[in-house]
C-alpha cells in the first residue's frame, strides 16, 4: 500500500521555471527521501531529510519537511529539460541498524518544456 | 565507486516458468532490499536481507523468494510466473551504520515481461 499521496500527479512547466511537488504521509517517520526516476530507469537518490530537520538544500533542490502536517515538498529551481522525470517521496528508511522498508508515494510526473 | 548492479536488465519469460534476478550492492553495504514497480500498484516492497537473513517481507505470495550471500550479493526468485508478475524489479542497498546509514540507493532494475 502507498504511504501517502503526491501532489500534483503531473506537472508541466517551461524551462527556467521552478517546480514544486508535495508529498503527504500517514505515519510518524525518522526520515524522508526523495528520488527521481527517468522513464524505464532505476531510482536516483536526490536528498534525505531527517525528522528533526525542517529544510535541506542540495544544488537546485530544496526540500522542506513539516512533521506536524505529515508533509514534505520538493522545489526544483531553474528547471531544465533534463529534469523531466517522475519524482517520488519515500518514508520508512529507519535508523541505522534497523530494517529497511521504504513506502513510496504515487509520484509526480514532471515535464519541463524547452 | 560502483553503484547497485542488477542483472539481467531485460528478460522475457513464459507463464509457469521461473526466473532469478541478481543484485550486487554498493561495496560496504550490507542491507539489500527488493521492490516491484508496476503501473497499477506503483512501487511495492518485496523483502529485505541483512547478513544473509531476511529481516522484513512485504505482502507478496510465497512464489516470491530471495536470498543473500556472504558477500552481500542477493538474488530473488519468482516461481510459476503469472502475467501479472510483469514489472520492473528494483534492488536497493544501504549501509547499516554511520551518518549515511539511512540513505538507500537503487539499481537500474530488471525488466521482466511474462507472456
Amino acid at each position: 500500500s502507498q504511504q501517502g499521496e503526491e501532489d500534483p500527479q503531473a506537472l508541466s512547466i517551461q524551462e527556467g521555471e521552478n517546480a514544486t511537488m508535495n508529498c503527504s504521509y500517514k505515519t510518524s517517520i525518522n526520515n524522508l527521501q526523495w528520488y527521481r526516476q527517468n522513464s524505464g530507469r532505476g531510482l536516483v537518490h536526490l536528498i534525505l531529510i531527517r525528522s528533526n530537520e525542517r529544510e535541506k538544500h542540495s544544488g537546485r533542490l530544496r526540500v522542506t519537511l513539516d512533521t506536524s502536517k505529515k508533509s514534505s515538498s520538493l522545489l526544483i529551481t531553474a528547471s531544465r529539460a533534463a529534469d523531466t522525470a517522475s519524482y517520488f517521496c519515500a518514508t520508512g528508511g529507519g535508523w541505522p541498524g534497523s530494517a529497511r522498508q521504504l513506502t513510496f508515494g504515487s509520484g509526480t510526473q514532471l515535464t519541463v518544456l524547452p | 565507486k560502483a553503484g547497485v548492479t542488477q542483472t539481467p536488465r531485460y528478460l522475457i519469460k513464459t507463464r509457469g516458468q521461473q526466473v532469478t534476478l541478481s543484485c550486487s550492492p554498493i561495496s560496504g553495504h550490507r542491507s539489500v532490499s527488493w521492490y516491484q514497480q508496476t503501473p497499477g500498484q506503483g512501487l511495492q516492497f518485496l523483502f529485505e536481507y541483512f547478513s544473509e537473513t531476511q529481516r522484513n517481507k512485504g505482502n507478496f505470495p510465497g512464489r516470491f523468494s530471495g536470498r543473500q550471500f556472504s558477500n552481500s550479493r542477493s538474488e530473488m526468485n519468482v516461481s510459476t510466473l503469472e502475467l501479472g508478475d510483469s514489472a520492473l524489479y528494483l534492488c536497493a542497498s544501504s549501509r547499516q551504520d554511520g551518518p549515511s546509514g539511512n540513505t538507500i540507493y537503487f539499481g537500474e532494475g530488471s525488466w521482466l515481461t511474462v507472456v
